[in-house]
């Protein structure tokens, strides 16, 4: 079974400052994914990055990196130079082996940026 | 990224109806479609695994015949919610995720932008 602990049910960061949100997980699998979403409070999920269990480097996208720390089982989102419209909430996730496509959510932490 | 779009965005119904929900990947063919479930402030419970040219799989706790899932085609996968009730009430997403690259890992999954669903 997989699990997602996201222990920080809200955040606030200062604009133009850097915020890292919590993610760790559990799982019996060697190999696996991890994600990370966003949610606005228009409802819809976004796809932010994703990590391999696999991969060697850490996974950034722009202004998101994942600081993946394998023998901790974590996997924390960094958010560098926030912006007022990174106000959302935010989802850690994960899915089991390549191929095996469910994927298990955290509880989400909502991310407020003070101007 | 790739593209899930979802049909209707909002539904308010009345109690005792039937309320269909469309899940349609517009620019990749999913054989695998998932149908999530999000109560206010909570986060995604998956609900069931919808198969294309196959019966759904369903979670544990889920009604399979309260909530009616249908994979007609490859870019295309309907929820009917039957005879809603007020307790149906919920904002319900899909999601889909492209074909496996050769040689690569990873396999994103993208969701709908979502459907709220008030039954009266």
């Amino acid at each position: 079974a997989q699990k997602i602990t996201q222990t920080q049910p809200g955040m606030f960061v200062q604009e133009k400052e850097a915020v890292t949100l919590d993610c760790t997980y559990d799982t019996s699998d060697q190999s696996y994914g991890l994600f990370w979403y966003k949610q606005p409070s228009s409802g819809e999920m976004i796809f932010l990055i994703y990590q391999g269990s696999y991969d060697e480097q850490n996974a950034t996208e722009g202004r998101y990196s994942l600081n993946f720390q394998k023998a901790r089982k974590s996997a924390n989102l960094v958010i560098s130079a926030s912006q007022l419209g990174d106000s959302a909430m935010y989802f850690c996730a994960m899915r089991g082996p390549r191929g095996y496509q469910k994927v298990t959510f955290g509880t989400g932490t909502k991310l407020q940026v003070i101007p | 990224g790739a593209v899930v779009s979802q049909h209707p965005s909002r539904v308010i119904c009345k109690s005792g109806t039937s309320v269909k929900i469309e899940c349609r990947s517009l620019d990749f063919q999913a054989t695998t479609m998932f149908w999530y479930r999000q109560f206010p402030k909570q986060s995604l419970m998956l609900m069931a695994t919808s198969n294309e040219g196959s019966k759904a799989t369903y979670e544990q706790g889920v009604e399979k015949d309260k909530f009616l899932i249908n994979h007609a085609s490859l870019t295309l996968s309907t929820l009917t919610v039957t005879s809603a009730h007020p307790e149906d009430s919920s904002f319900y997403i899909c999601s889909a995720s492209p074909p496996l690259p050769a040689g690569g890992q990873g396999d994103t999954q993208y969701f709908g932008p979502g459907t709220r669903l008030t039954v009266l």
